[in-house]
């Protein structure tokens, strides 16, 4: 059975503050996926990881991938108020099927 | 450009009754998924089609039933609703999973349909 694991599953961090949110999951794969959520909000993409060694930065968020350990990062440099919302960690497979971590819900407290 | 669009946003039903989601992209994707998030569960793929004419289940499709109407267009359907059914509902479209390097290659995803069944 896939897994896709993330953790932690809830974080609360002071503002300007660093963190990592992690994700691992138990199948072959080269293509990962990070999305936010708002509350109440739909996903949005951040960020897509294709290869091994990969690594994409947007603002405060760093994203990286290493396949042969089925891992996935998500770096939060200096915490913002705004950066408060649900990550999630998506997996592609062959077949054209993306599973989904449980997600990380951060809270930045100023 | 609309992106991806969902009707109805909210619904209510009762137990046994039946009803259609509507989901359409205006992206020209090839690929569109139907997917439901409970509360600490993430999104759970429940069909899905790589391409305009083919469907296929997800995770959990128990339940449920799919039409790839055109490319635009890919509805899901309950058939008698259970309250095991209560959750949102996510429809997404994609270009191209399937190409390796494709460098729009993510999910888009509606604004979700919260239903509830009693």
């Amino acid at each position: 059975e896939l897994k896709v694991e993330q953790n932690p599953l809830f974080l609360s961090m002071q503002e300007g503050k660093n963190y990592t949110i992690y994700c691992n999951y138990s199948t072959t794969s080269d293509r990962l996926y990070w999305y936010r959520q708002d509350p109440g909000k739909s996903l949005e993409s951040l960020f897509v990881l294709l290869s091994n060694g990969a690594v994409k930065q947007e603002g405060r968020l760093m994203a990286s991938l290493d396949t042969k350990a089925r891992l996935s990062t998500l770096h939060i440099t200096a915490a913002v108020h705004d950066l408060s919302a649900t990550y999630f960690c998506a997996v592609f497979i062959t077949g054209n099927q993306f599973y989904f971590g449980t997600g990380t819900s951060l809270t930045v407290i100023p | 450009n609309a992106g991806v669009t969902q009707t109805p946003k909210f619904q209510v039903l009762k137990t046994g009754q039946s009803m259609t989601l509507q989901c359409a992209q205006d992206m020209n994707h090839n690929s569109m998924y139907w997917y439901r998030q409970d509360p600490g569960m993430g999104l759970r793929l429940i069909y899905y089609s790589a391409s305009e004419g083919t469907t296929d289940k997800g995770e959990v499709p128990n339940g449920y039933n799919v039409s790839r109407l055109n490319k635009r267009e890919f509805s899901l359907r309950l058939e008698s609703a259970a309250p095991s059914q209560t959750s949102v509902y996510f429809c997404a479209s994609s270009e191209a999973p399937g190409l390796r390097y494709a460098s729009t290659d993510t999910q888009y995803f509606g604004p979700g349909t919260r239903l509830t069944v009693l």
